[in-house]
């Protein structure tokens, strides 16, 4: 059974700072890696995407990076600011089973302040 | 294009009534999931479906049902509402190549008291 780990649980950064939320996953067998934000009462926003054969996606100011060997994906968020703050998800999606169910992370609680 | 639409976003419900929450998607995918997220603990699947017709439980079922007439629609039935559903529900979807990346309606805040 997949499981999807992020540390750390609870980060808080001064505005400015350059910063990486952690996931690991135990199945490297994965079709892809999805990074979502979540605001406080609200849904998830998809971020990024990699697919397995990949090694990293980039958009603005955010870079996410998966190394399948190792079981690791990082989201780097670089010059942090105050809107960045929410809570930042991961998802594994398997090769195996036929369902593709995404397994998802607890989250990194991010706040960012000025 | 909408995307994954869930309905209603709040609700109130006393012990042992009965609701269904709606989620709807207009992109054809085959893949649907209904997730409860509870606050710090991710989320965990509850159903999901593969396909019309078809469907299967997930990590915590108990409580729940579900159905898929067609590929469009998967509601989520709360049969006899206890606390302990009280929670966050979010419906997700998916393409049927696995590559592609998974949407997720709004989310249907549910309180049971």
């Amino acid at each position: 059974k997949q499981e999807v780990t992020q540390i750390p649980a609870a980060l808080s950064v001064p505005e400015g700072e350059n910063l990486v939320l952690n996931c690991s996953f135990t199945d490297s067998a994965i079709y892809n890696l999805q990074w979502f934000r979540q605001d406080p009462g609200k849904g998830l926003t998809s971020l990024l995407l990699i697919q397995s054969s990949q090694r990293e996606q980039t958009s603005g100011r955010l870079n996410a990076s998966l190394d399948k060997s190792s079981g690791r994906s990082t989201l780097y968020i670089a010059a942090s600011q105050p809107g960045d703050s929410a809570t930042y998800l991961c998802a594994a999606r398997p090769r195996s089973g036929g369902s593709y169910i995404p397994t998802f992370g607890r989250g990194t609680s991010l706040i960012v302040h000025p | 294009n909408a995307g994954v639409t869930q309905t209603p976003k709040f609700r109130i419900l006393k012990i042992g009534q009965s609701m269904t929450l709606q989620c709807t998607q207009d992109m054809n995918h085959n893949y649907m999931y209904w997730y409860r997220q509870d606050p710090g603990m991710g989320l965990k699947l509850i159903y999901y479906s593969v396909g019309a017709g078809i469907t299967d439980k997930g990590e915590v079922p108990n409580g729940y049902n579900v159905s898929r007439s067609t590929t469009e629609d998967f509601p989520l039935r709360l049969e006899l509402a206890a606390p302990s559903q009280t929670s966050v529900y979010f419906c997700a979807s998916g393409d049927r190549q696995a590559y592609t990346e998974a949407f997720f309606g709004q989310g249907t805040r549910l309180t049971v008291v």
